[in-house]
C-alpha cells in the first residue's frame, strides 16, 4: 500500500496561474483533508471532505477550491495564486469523520508563488 | 478559541539523555489528542491517539501521556534517530483538530 500519494512533488507559479494540487490514498478511508504548513504556524485545515460527495469549508478556504473525485482521490485548487499561497501542502485521509479518527499524512507538495 | 502550546520549541539532547516534551492545551471537550513525528521535507508521521485523563501509550523509546490541561511525550534514552520535529494535536470536537507548531528535538551521537 503506498497510503496517501501526493503530485507534484515541487511547484513554481507566478502571480495570477492557477494549477491543481492531486492527492490519492488507497487505505479505503472515508475522510480526505487538506492542510497547509507555513513556519511559525502549525498545520492548518483548508478544506476536508467528510466523505464521497461533500466537501467543507476548514480554517483558511479563501482562495482554494475542491473536488472529491471519488472515495479515493480529494484535489486542491488554487485559481488565481498569490504570494500569500506559497507553503507547505498536506493531504491526509481518515477511516472516519468527525476528527477524532486518526489522520495519515501524504509527503506534501512545495508551492512557491512568486 | 482552541489554543495549544508546545515547549520547548527545540530541544538540544545528548544520546541517552532523557526528557520529556510537553504539549499545553485549552479545548473544550477534548475528544482526543494526537502526536506525530515530522522528518525534514516529509509529512507528520502518526505516533499515538490518547482519548482520556490518565492515559498512557508506549512505543519503543516514546511514552506519551495525557492530563486535563497537558499532554507529554517522554523520550527515554534518545538516539540520534529520533530526531524530528513532534507535533501535538488535540481534537476539541466535530470538525477541529489544533495542530502545535511542534518541538524540533535533536539528539547529538
Amino acid at each position: 500500500n503506498a497510503g496517501v500519494t501526493q503530485t507534484p512533488k515541487f511547484q513554481v507559479l507566478k502571480t495570477g496561474q492557477s494549477m491543481t494540487l492531486q492527492c490519492a490514498q488507497d487505505m479505503n478511508h472515508n475522510s480526505m483533508y487538506w492542510y497547509r504548513q507555513d513556519p511559525g504556524m502549525g498545520l492548518r485545515l483548508i478544506y476536508y471532505s467528510a466523505s464521497e460527495g461533500t466537501t467543507d469549508k476548514g480554517e483558511v478556504p479563501n482562495g482554494y477550491n475542491v473536488s472529491r473525485l471519488n472515495k479515493r482521490e480529494f484535489s486542491l485548487r488554487l485559481e488565481s495564486a498569490a504570494p500569500s499561497q506559497t507553503s507547505v501542502y498536506f493531504c491526509a485521509s481518515s477511516e472516519a469523520s468527525g476528527f477524532t479518527d486518526t489522520q495519515y499524512f501524504g509527503p506534501g507538495t512545495r508551492l512557491t508563488v512568486l | 478559541e482552541d489554543q495549544v502550546t508546545q515547549s520547548p520549541e527545540a530541544l538540544r539532547l545528548q544520546e541517552g539523555e532523557s526528557s520529556s516534551l510537553n504539549c499545553s492545551y485549552t479545548v473544550s471537550g477534548l475528544r482526543g489528542l494526537f502526536w506525530y513525528r515530522q522528518d525534514p521535507g516529509k509529512g507528520p508521521e502518526f505516533l499515538f491517539t490518547l482519548y482520556s485523563a490518565g492515559e498512557e501509550k508506549e512505543k519503543e523509546r516514546l511514552k506519551a501521556t495525557l492530563t486535563k490541561k497537558e499532554s507529554f511525550l517522554h523520550i527515554t534514552a534518545p538516539k540520534p534517530e529520533d530526531s524530528a520535529t513532534y507535533l501535538c494535536a488535540p481534537s476539541g470536537g466535530y470538525q477541529k483538530v489544533t495542530f502545535g507548531i511542534g518541538t524540533k528535538l535533536q539528539v547529538i551521537p
